[in-house]
């Protein structure tokens, strides 16, 4: 299993500011993923970061808006660039625990919840 | 890609009952089947998953059934419980996305009243 935090656990931002989020690992991770969840809606993958190399964004979510660094095994930051009222959500990292099976079980963080005025 | 759909979107029950979650998936490659529960202020956290070889598992009081021909898993909590109460995603994931990645439902939110 792995232990994740991150920080901030909550912001509200003012449009047009950018916010960056942290996701600490307790253990050395390959891949870690950075997910949206829209108040009251289910879980929208935006991208995963693997160390080493650039992060892979699904449909809809670009570098500009959402870039995301991974310098190492435990660590990767998420950032809200160009907020709008839109992008209020809980933003929510996770990490695969890498059995070596093909699909495993993926852990979470607590969540940053962004409000954006 | 995979079109997950849930259902109930809510679902309440007296404590003792059972509930049935449903969730179907389009992608007939799939082969893994997991639930995940939200507790509020947390992230989801894995409760019981099944992969395709199997038609059934079960892990004390939450049990997952596989119906691959018919393309949907059923999540069943018996003896509910208050702290039962949560939101419940399946999640499979697409067989096409080369790693990992989770497609979650639209999650289904259960109330358990004592």
């Amino acid at each position: 299993s792995a232990v994740i935090s991150q920080k901030p656990s909550r912001d509200i931002c003012q449009r047009g500011t950018s916010l960056t989020i942290q996701c600490q690992v307790d253990s050395q991770v390959t891949m870690m993923f950075w997910y949206r969840q829209q108040p009251g809606q289910s879980l929208t993958l935006i991208a995963t970061a693997n160390q080493g190399s650039e992060a892979t964004y699904e449909s809809g979510f670009v570098i500009d808006k959402f870039p995301i660094s991974r310098p190492n095994l435990t660590f990767s930051t998420l950032t809200v660039s160009n907020m709008s009222p839109e992008d209020s959500s809980i933003y929510l990292c996770s990490v695969d625990d890498e059995t070596g099976r093909t699909y495993n079980e993926q852990f979470f963080g607590p969540g940053t919840r962004l409000t954006v005025l | 890609g995979e079109n997950v759909e849930q259902h109930p979107s809510t679902l309440s029950v007296q404590e003792g009952d059972s509930a049935v979650i449903k969730c179907t998936y389009s992608d007939s490659a799939s082969n893994y089947f997991p639930w995940y529960k939200q507790e509020l202020g947390k992230g989801p956290q894995l409760i019981i998953d099944i992969r395709s070889n199997v038609g059934e598992k079960k892990d004390q009081r939450i049990a997952v059934t596989l119906n691959k021909t018919a393309k949907h898993f059923s999540l069943h909590i018996t003896e509910t419980q208050p702290e039962d109460s949560a939101v419940y995603f399946c999640a499979p994931p697409p067989t096409n996305s080369g790693y990992s990645t989770l497609t979650f439902g639209k999650g289904t939110m259960l109330l358990v009243s004592p």
